[in-house]
């Protein structure tokens, strides 16, 4: 049930962008972006409602592939602050699954 | 303060032993829920809770014990702690069943 990232771990230089995928082998009805840096808690960055759907924060957006049953979050100029794993989650039937996390960290 | 607080944030157990972690949330949100962190497995759902007095097991529920008497609070109980049970516990909470999650700061148990 837990959906799949990849790739599971990236090193950028600032300013370079970067992709994380997210897919299930189930029916994707929504998909949550959070991340979580080292010794913190998860935190939330969007929810994909729909098909189609796109949303942006800053310089990070994501979209979401209702048949493919994927989301991809998209980091563009990355920051040193952007450093950290990201999860993707997913709700699939009356229950919630975290992907397997991708560690993403930025180098000056 | 305003948020979701855990209590404690370092525990340290016998094997055996009961232990009970705390969460609490002041947003009157209605959906809580109890995550464990383990290096290799990532987040996984232990318990949760659509309101008060409700309460439904996730994917790992096996050892736990959830109670939910009052819309802020949701602890969870380790009815006799095991080695396996060494985590970082993460409680979070959510107004709606589509809107993100808020997490605590998590408690990091160790079970000796």
């Amino acid at each position: 049930q837990q959906p799949v990232q990849s790739p599971q771990a990236v090193i950028l230089r600032e300013g370079e962008d970067a992709v994380i995928n997210c897919s299930s082998s189930k029916a994707l009805y929504s998909v949550h972006w959070y991340r979580q840096k080292h010794g913190e808690a998860p935190v939330f960055l969007m929810i994909l409602l729909k098909g189609g759907e796109q949303k942006g924060h800053d310089k990070i957006s994501a979209s979401f592939n209702e048949k493919k049953q994927q989301s991809s979050l998209y980091l563009t100029a990355s920051q040193l602050s952007y450093s950290g794993t990201y999860f993707c989650g997913t709700e699939v039937g009356n229950q919630f699954y975290f992907g397997t996390g991708t560690s993403l960290t930025v180098i000056p | 303060d305003a948020g979701i607080t855990q209590s404690p944030r370092y525990k340290i157990t016998e094997t055996g032993r009961q232990v009970t972690l705390m969460c609490h949330q002041t947003w009157s949100h209605s959906y809580m829920f109890w995550y464990r962190q383990d290096l290799g497995h990532g987040l996984r759902l232990i318990y949760y809770s659509a309101a008060a007095d409700i309460t439904d097991k996730g994917e790992v529920p096996d050892g736990y014990v959830v109670s939910r008497s009052k819309t802020e609070n949701f602890p969870l109980t380790l009815e006799s702690a095991t080695r396996s049970q060494t985590s970082v516990y993460f409680c979070a909470s959510s107004g709606q069943v589509y809107y993100g999650y808020t997490f605590g700061s998590g408690t990091r148990l160790t079970v000796v």
